[in-house]
């Protein structure tokens, strides 16, 4: 249960904040993933980083900006968020991009006000 | 890109009753169908797996079949239990990074 980290794990915030998710993952993998899950709805991948490079950017508003700074760590940059993006924001990580287990952290509840 | 639709939406069984849970996929080069199973307030975790290569794939209790020709596959949980109430993923790649999640289903087991 510890080995994908997150931070906050709830976070309140208004339209005009700059808020950072953080994400950390201890299992030596080397991709991670940012997922919006939303009531009703389906997880939606939003961002792959393999190997530190972004490879997948689901069509996400620029409010949304990731960041990747080593293999390990994950940020999702939030800035000028409208309501609607209010939802549960999971990470993941996986040893290899293609086909292999997705290890999921606890997720951050954004509600954005 | 792929689709994925899951059904039912929920499930309500009886204790000891088996659960089947239904995919379909759009991609026919998908190969690779992961289940995760959320319980409430935690995350998702990945509960069985199966590749094109092979039909059908047990684990204890759980089990996945896999019809390529038919582009669908199943989740069956027999002899369900209080704690396999859950909501349940299934999932989808063609190969590349990206899994394409089903809608989800809430499995509840009424004892």
């Amino acid at each position: 249960e510890t080995g994908v980290t997150q931070t906050p794990r709830h976070l309140v915030m208004g339209m005009t904040n700059k808020k950072s998710l953080k994400c950390e993952q201890h299992l030596g993998h080397n991709a991670m993933y940012w997922y919006k899950q939303s009531a009703k709805k389906p997880l939606e991948l939003m961002f792959v980083y393999s190997l530190e490079e972004r490879v997948e950017n689901n069509s996400v508003p620029s409010r949304f900006s990731p960041e990747c700074p080593n293999s390990s760590h994950l940020f999702l940059h939030l800035h000028t968020l409208q309501p609607e993006d209010s939802a549960l924001y999971l990470c993941a990580s996986s040893l290899g991009t293609a086909q292999e287990t997705q290890y999921f952290g606890p997720g951050t509840r954004l509600l954005v006000l | 890109g792929e689709n994925v639709e899951q059904h039912p939406s929920t499930l309500s069984v009886q204790e000891g009753d088996s659960a089947v849970i239904k995919c379909t996929y759009s991609d026919s080069a998908s190969n690779y169908f992961p289940w995760y199973k959320q319980e409430l307030g935690k995350r998702p975790q990945l509960i069985i797996d199966i590749r094109s290569n092979v039909g059908e794939k047990k684990d204890q209790r759980i089990a996945v079949t896999l019809n390529k020709t038919a582009k669908h596959f199943s989740l069956h949980i027999t002899e369900t239990q209080p704690e396999d109430s859950a909501v349940y993923f299934c999932a989808a790649s063609s190969g590349a990074q990206k899994l394409v999640f089903g809608q989800g289903t809430r499995l509840t087991i009424n004892p």
